[in-house]
């Protein structure tokens, strides 16, 4: 079965470096979106990513946070200045697009973030 | 915007019973999906159930559209069925994005 897979699982990184996290859709997938749950909380939505550009962002994903697709291939969330109150789990999800019923997200296994 | 709510927030079971997980939503049913956060944080999904009911194995759900609800059966529960369930809805299509509210979650607990 096919899978978004992400990297790195796990990153542990001081308060104010930059991090760089990478997903890589299911090749036939058009929309892609990051989300994020601070421990013991739900999922929360950061932004989504449609034709190369954001569609929508929400309240957390402030000036620090940056998503790019470089090559193609692989969908990239930046934190530039990390603060301890990104320690969370990162998930990125995509999902074919149309109206159909097969437009299900499908999520990564996540990466975790720590900043200390 | 959408609300989910999810009940109950925690549950405790022996192995082998069964429950049921409620999800209401405060806005009409467009997508919805239910998912398994197991004790490694994964996110599995387990249905993709806008209205009426599916199976699959121990686990069916049904989503009541016109009710704004949707429930999660699980039966003869085991201990690797333990972590958080969610269910998440759509925003309506058309919107610019079509991303998924969650609810809160419902943690599980089988114990042996």
């Amino acid at each position: 079965e096919p899978e978004v897979t992400q990297t790195p699982s796990h990153q542990v990184t001081q308060m104010g470096q930059e991090v760089i996290l990478r997903c890589v859709p299911i090749s036939n997938h058009l929309y892609f979106y990051w989300y994020r749950q601070i421990l013991g909380q739900k999922v929360e939505f950061l932004v989504s990513f449609y034709n190369n550009e954001i569609s929508e962002k929400s309240e957390i994903f402030d000036d620090q946070f940056s998503v790019e697709r470089p090559d193609g291939s692989n969908f990239t969330l930046k934190i530039r200045s990390t603060k301890l109150e990104d320690s969370a789990m990162y998930f990125c999800a995509t999902r074919t697009g149309g109206i159909s019923g097969a437009n299900v997200l499908t999520f990564g296994a996540g990466s975790r973030l720590t900043v200390l | 915007g959408i609300q989910v709510e999810q009940s109950p927030p925690d549950l405790i079971l022996q192995e082998g019973a069964n429950s049921t997980l409620r999800c209401n939503f405060s806005d009409s049913v467009n997508n919805l999906q239910w998912f398994h956060q197991n004790p490694w944080g994964q996110l599995i999904n387990l249905f993709y159930i806008p209205s009426g009911t599916k199976q699959n194995g121990r686990l069916s759900a049904t989503t009541v559209a016109t009710e704004r609800y949707s429930l999660l059966y699980i039966s003869s529960s085991q201990t690797t069925d333990s972590g958080v369930y969610f269910c998440a809805e759509r925003t309506p299509y058309g919107g610019a994005t079509n991303k998924l509210i969650f609810g809160t979650g419902t943690l599980l607990a089988v114990q042996p």
